[in-house]
């Protein structure tokens, strides 16, 4: 059964922390995207990667960062420079010009 | 200016009735559009997706794109209960940058049996 997982679903951090949060999809996607949705303000895109080992800044990248070693994975850390981190997390991936296709999402929360 | 603008709601129709739903947009530049169902601590769902202007149906559901007004709606008719969500526009243009979506920040409905 194809689709997108992330993981964990509830996380919570520390003060000075970071954390990691994991997105794998099996759909075969090259492309795979990081958003953050906070109550009224919409979807934000934070990181995407079109490519294995390239990714590229999306509106609001400060405090984050990503890799893409794997073409299923992109996890993305929210570092402790990330000083408003509360918020869903959502991660999707597509294939180029297709609709993005989302996970189930992580709702952070600080300690 | 945001770049897509969606009323936020919430809208509360009755069980039955036709639903419209609406964004505009600023970049003339978008060429491809997208309507999203999300459900409470939930991913997006997509429900509709059109290139360029016109119509497409699906089902209950009705996408209209008008690009000469900048403007897109969603149609759901003879909504039910498992309509309630919000739904989200989204829209892209064609670039080498990156296909990244400009989101509406959702509008909540509620379909009252």
């Amino acid at each position: 059964d194809g689709g997108i997982t992330q993981s964990p679903k509830y996380l919570f951090r520390k003060e000075g922390q970071n954390v990691t949060l994991s997105c794998e999809q099996n759909l075969n996607h090259d492309a795979m995207y990081w958003y953050r949705q906070d109550p009224g303000q919409g979807l934000r895109l934070i990181y995407y990667s079109q490519i294995v080992n390239d990714f590229q800044k999306g509106d609001i990248a400060e405090g984050y960062s990503v890799s893409r070693e794997k073409k299923e994975s992109f996890p993305l850390t929210v570092t402790s420079a990330q000083k408003n981190p509360t918020a869903f997390y959502l991660c999707a991936s597509s294939q180029v010009l297709k609709p993005q296709h989302f996970g189930d999402g992580t709702r952070l929360s600080i300690l | 200016q945001k770049e897509v603008e969606q009323d936020p709601g919430p809208l509360s129709v009755p069980e039955g009735a036709i639903v419209s739903l609406n964004c505009t947009y600023s970049n003339s530049a978008f060429q491809y559009f997208m309507w999203y169902r999300q459900y409470s601590r939930k991913g997006p769902e997509l429900l509709m997706y059109t290139y360029s202007s016109g119509n497409k149906e699906d089902g209950r559901f009705t996408a209209q794109v008008d690009k000469s007004s900048k403007y897109i709606s969603l149609f759901i008719r003879d909504s039910q209960p498992s309509d309630s969500a919000t739904y989200l526009c989204a829209m892209s243009q064609s670039s080498n940058s990156g296909y990244a979506l400009n989101f509406g920040k959702g509008t909540s409905l509620l379909v009252t049996p």
